[in-house]
């Protein structure tokens, strides 16, 4: 079955400090993964994607990850934390034998510290 | 109003009212899902429509009752709701019902009493 791991709850970075958010994932095909990010009172926003092609991938607001497929890992990082990075953190993993479903990690809540 | 919105932010209700969440998108997509968002729980796909047809019902609870009138509009009926379903639920939208760019409502803060 598919499934995306999160193992940390939270994590906390000085800022202006590297951050790094870790995703594991289990797919039994060749996965489309993604982040999004939830600031408090709001939905969820789109971050990246990785579908095919180079394995590191920029985003929105700086972040970026890096797809390792030995490792099974897609983790989240940016080089120089903000406290406006401050917000929960969600991996997905599309479930490529059905349609329209994505599994979504636990989130890990990121702290920056001023 | 532009990309996702849903009304109402918040809602409390007891176990015996009946209740509608609204979910309405702007973006032009032809499919249209809802999340709950429970504390320290995995974000959970509940339902997702697809060209205003239900193609995918993740085992949810009869109680909870989705409508998908057109393709920008999404409802999820509530009644005799129990404690444990108080969560956030999220509304999203994609083109072709492929997932992947999904984009999010700010989602409904619901407490059942």
């Amino acid at each position: 079955a598919q499934s995306v791991a999160q193992p940390e709850d939270q994590v906390n970075v000085a800022e202006g400090n590297p951050l790094t958010v870790k995703c594991t994932y289990s797919v039994s095909g060749n996965p489309y993964l993604f982040w999004y990010v939830q600031y408090p009172n709001r939905g969820l926003q789109f971050l990246l994607k990785y579908i095919t092609g180079d394995n590191l991938v920029k985003g929105s607001y700086g972040f970026e990850a890096e797809f390792n497929k030995s490792q099974t890992s897609f983790h989240l990082k940016k080089p120089s934390a903000l406290v406006s990075d401050s917000a929960l953190y969600f991996c997905a993993v599309r479930d490529m034998n059905r349609d329209d479903k994505i599994i979504f990690g636990k989130g890990t809540r990121l702290h920056i510290l001023p | 109003e532009t990309g996702v919105t849903q009304t109402p932010r918040h809602l409390v209700m007891g176990m015996t009212n009946k209740k509608s969440l609204k979910c309405e998108q702007h973006l032009g997509h032809n499919a249209m899902y809802w999340y709950k968002q429970s504390a320290k729980k995995p974000l959970e796909l509940m339902f997702v429509y697809s060209l205003e047809e239900r193609v995918e019902n993740n085992s949810v609870p009869s109680r909870f009752s989705p409508e998908c009138p057109n393709s920008s509009h999404l409802f999820l009926h509530l009644h005799t709701l129990q404690p444990e379903d108080s969560a956030l639920y999220l509304c999203a939208s994609s083109q072709d019902g492929g997932g992947p760019w999904q984009f999010f409502g700010p989602g409904t803060r619901l407490t059942v009493l």
